[in-house]
């Protein structure tokens, strides 16, 4: 059964860089036909998608966070990575990771999450 | 970008039935998503390609998905279906994905 569990530090100071990891299991992220992606919401408020990857590296990026924001994976760990640079208050979130069947639309399942606070 | 609107909140009384709509441009042109998450939880999908139910989803859960508007219906509506919903689409053009505002919905 695919599950997924998130992890990293929990307080991030301000312009720093926010970093996670999400560990897959259940299933291999080499060859396997799924995208891993990313998924924030700040306390309170609603979903937003950050970005996904492709086992291969192949990435997908919101429009509105491309700038500031990389996701990686590595096949040796079995996990991805998500980071965020240049944190404010505004990137204070629940941070979920999820993954995408290849050829579908939906993100099924989901971690956990994780709270990320910016402060300093 | 592409926008998808929900109402904030929706009110039912127990064993009514509960509508929730989410608003998008020719949202009827796209596969529609719906996700419930409860306090503390992940989301978890309940309507998948409008009106297709995963495995081990009630069947008082159904969508439907036409023109500019997309619907989740919850039926016979319990206390245990208090919960936020989400809708959510992918869009092609961009290969983005996009979630709905997001709709709290309130057992009486």
């Amino acid at each position: 059964q695919l599950q997924l569990q998130e992890s990293g530090p929990g307080l991030v100071k301000p312009s720093e860089t926010l970093s996670l990891t999400c560990i897959v299991s259940g299933i291999s992220i080499r060859g396997s036909s799924y995208y891993w992606g990313w998924i924030r919401q700040p306390p309170g408020k609603g979903l937003e998608w950050i970005g996904n990857i492709y086992y291969t590296g192949s990435t997908y990026y919101n429009p509105s966070l491309k700038s500031r924001v990389t996701v990686s994976v590595d096949t040796s760990k079995n996990q991805f990575s998500l980071k965020v640079t240049s944190v404010t208050a505004a990137d204070t979130a629940l941070y979920y990771c999820a993954s995408v069947k290849e050829g579908d639309t939906l993100f099924d399942p989901w971690g956990q999450g994780t709270l990320v606070t910016v402060s300093s | 970008s592409y926008v998808l609107t929900q109402p904030p909140s929706v009110s039912v009384a127990p064993g009514q039935t509960a509508r929730i709509i989410c608003g998008g441009n020719d949202i009827g042109s796209k596969s529609v998503h719906w996700y419930q998450q409860k306090p503390g939880q992940a989301p978890v999908l309940v309507v998948s390609y409008d009106d297709k139910r995963p495995s081990g989803i009630p069947e008082r859960f159904s969508g439907s998905n036409s023109g500019d508007t997309a619907t989740l219906t919850i039926s016979r509506v319990d206390a245990g279906d208090e919960a936020d919903y989400y809708c959510q689409v992918w869009v092609r053009t961009s290969d983005y994905y996009v979630f709905g505002t997001g709709t709290k919905v309130t057992v009486l």
